[in-house]
């Protein structure tokens, strides 16, 4: 299986500042078409996780373009521009280049 | 707008099946584009994948292989929605169960069930 590993494990953010989240795959995640079989979730409290971004740098409908998705081969990042209070919860990384897909442990998210 | 209605009993019996249906409104079941997920979330939080159904001119099943053979996805095409069968269930298996789309992306998932394994 390919394991993902997220960074770090915790995230006290400044409202208005920037933040980064790093994801790292045991294998690479470039797909033979130049994708990137990666997504990232943000689940709030008591709610399903919902999709930010798919195929590494590509924001999911509705998601703001304070979110970007960057990375290549087996190292990722998610970065938001400038935190809103809004983007507390716990972020997640999935890999689908292969089954079983795969989560990172989680980011948690929280404004300082 | 997709929509995903879990349904199923939220307490299981050890050794026993736990069941759970998925009913999908605003898409089908037998899309060419999605597949049709089933995850959990344990009690610690973490996501794990189980499976999934999807039809490409046939269907295709794709499960956890941490699951051993206890674990069967099914579409029902004529009731435009997909089960989740795990048999002989131990508290290990007590988690949030949830269903979800993937076309580009888990832009849609169920409610969620919680599942307590007791006997």
């Amino acid at each position: 299986d390919i394991v993902m590993a997220q960074s770090p494990l915790s995230l006290p953010v400044t409202p208005g500042e920037p933040a980064s989240i790093s994801c790292r795959s045991s294998q690479s995640l470039l797909r033979s078409d130049g994708y990137i079989a990666l997504d990232w979730y943000l689940q709030k409290p008591g709610q399903p996780p919902q999709l930010l971004m798919y195929l590494g740098s590509n924001r999911a409908s509705g998601v703001p373009d304070r979110f970007s998705g960057s990375g290549s081969g087996t190292d990722f990042t998610l970065k938001i521009s400038r935190v809103e209070a809004e983007d507390v919860g716990v972020y997640y990384c999935m890999q689908l280049i292969q089954t079983p897909l795969t989560f990172g442990g989680g980011t948690k998210v929280e404004i300082k | 707008q997709v929509q995903l209605q879990q349904s199923g009993p939220g307490l299981v019996k050890p050794s026993q099946t736990l069941s759970l249906t998925c009913a999908i409104s605003g898409d089908s079941v037998s899309s060419n584009t999605a597949a049709w997920n089933w995850l959990r979330q344990s009690p610690s939080g973490g996501l794990e994948w189980l499976g999934r159904t999807y039809y490409r001119s046939e269907w295709y099943n794709d499960y956890a292989v941490s699951l051993k053979g206890r674990i069967t996805i099914n579409p029902d095409t004529s009731k435009n929605q997909f089960s989740l069968l795990l048999n002989s269930v131990t508290p290990e298996d007590a988690a949030v169960y949830y269903c979800a789309r993937d076309r580009l992306g888990m832009g849609y998932w169920g409610q969620g069930t919680p599942v307590t394994v007791s006997s």
